[in-house]
């Protein structure tokens, strides 16, 4: 059973327009949520995330939002960058250092 | 960029062979970690590492053992390889600063014939 889901596999965008890529949780007991970026034939790189205590983190073009409530997360990417084309996964931990891992999002930047 | 490298990047091997893979960190990180990556499983824990000589199973461990003697080195064995083992395998580390935050080595590509 997937604790963590990210519900869209694939998302295109323009460049310049923002991108937005899609969370969702079932365990209440997950405080503390991140963002990876992947390319093909590389491992994860850590981009942001964010406590269970807060509902915004910001850093850079990139932008983190936590509805505790709807256990939902949402990573924006402003403007988005050819560069950004990449998989992007959602994971989220509990008091216990494992990450939970969703299956990711394929984000293509179209020039 | 952590210091993580792991060996070798790509193997083939056959049914029923050892394999072994190791991870290397120059981070001097207490915590370390092997994930598998499949399509359609996303990233899976399969090992981690609180500490020398400390480690203990994920969700995914049958068939694969696990030892670190070092602070620096993390190894992983398939003790009899099958070919549900085909899989891209991925070491990571993370310390007691960033607690949650782990790091990630390169990967390595392992297909079992």
């Amino acid at each position: 059973d997937q604790q963590v889901k990210q519900n869209s596999p694939s998302l295109s965008v323009q460049e310049g327009r923002i991108s937005i890529l899609n969370c969702d949780y079932t365990n209440s007991m997950f405080d503390y949520f991140l963002w990876y970026k992947k390319y093909p034939a590389e491992g994860p790189t850590f981009l942001i995330s964010i406590s269970s205590i807060k509902d915004k983190n910001e850093d850079g073009r990139f932008t983190v939002f936590l509805n505790k409530s709807a256990k939902h997360l949402s990573l924006h990417i402003v403007p988005s960058q050819p560069g950004d084309s990449a998989v992007y996964f959602c994971a989220a931990s509990g008091n216990n250092r494992k990450l939970i891992w969703g299956l990711g999002t394929s984000l293509a930047v179209n020039p | 960029d952590a210091g993580i490298t792991q060996s070798p990047r790509h193997k083939v091997t056959e049914t029923g062979t050892p394999v072994t893979l190791r991870c290397h960190q120059t981070e001097n990180h207490r915590y370390m970690y092997w994930y598998r990556q499949d399509p359609g499983h996303g990233l899976r824990l399969i090992h981690y590492s609180y500490g020398v000589k400390d480690t203990d199973k994920g969700e995914v461990s049958d068939g694969y053992s696990v030892s670190r003697s070092k602070t620096e080195d993390f190894l992983l064995t398939l003790e009899s390889a099958t070919s549900s083992q085909t899989s891209v395998y991925f070491c990571a580390i993370s310390g007691l600063a960033d607690y949650n935050e782990q790091f990630f080595g390169p990967g390595t590509r392992l297909t079992v014939l």
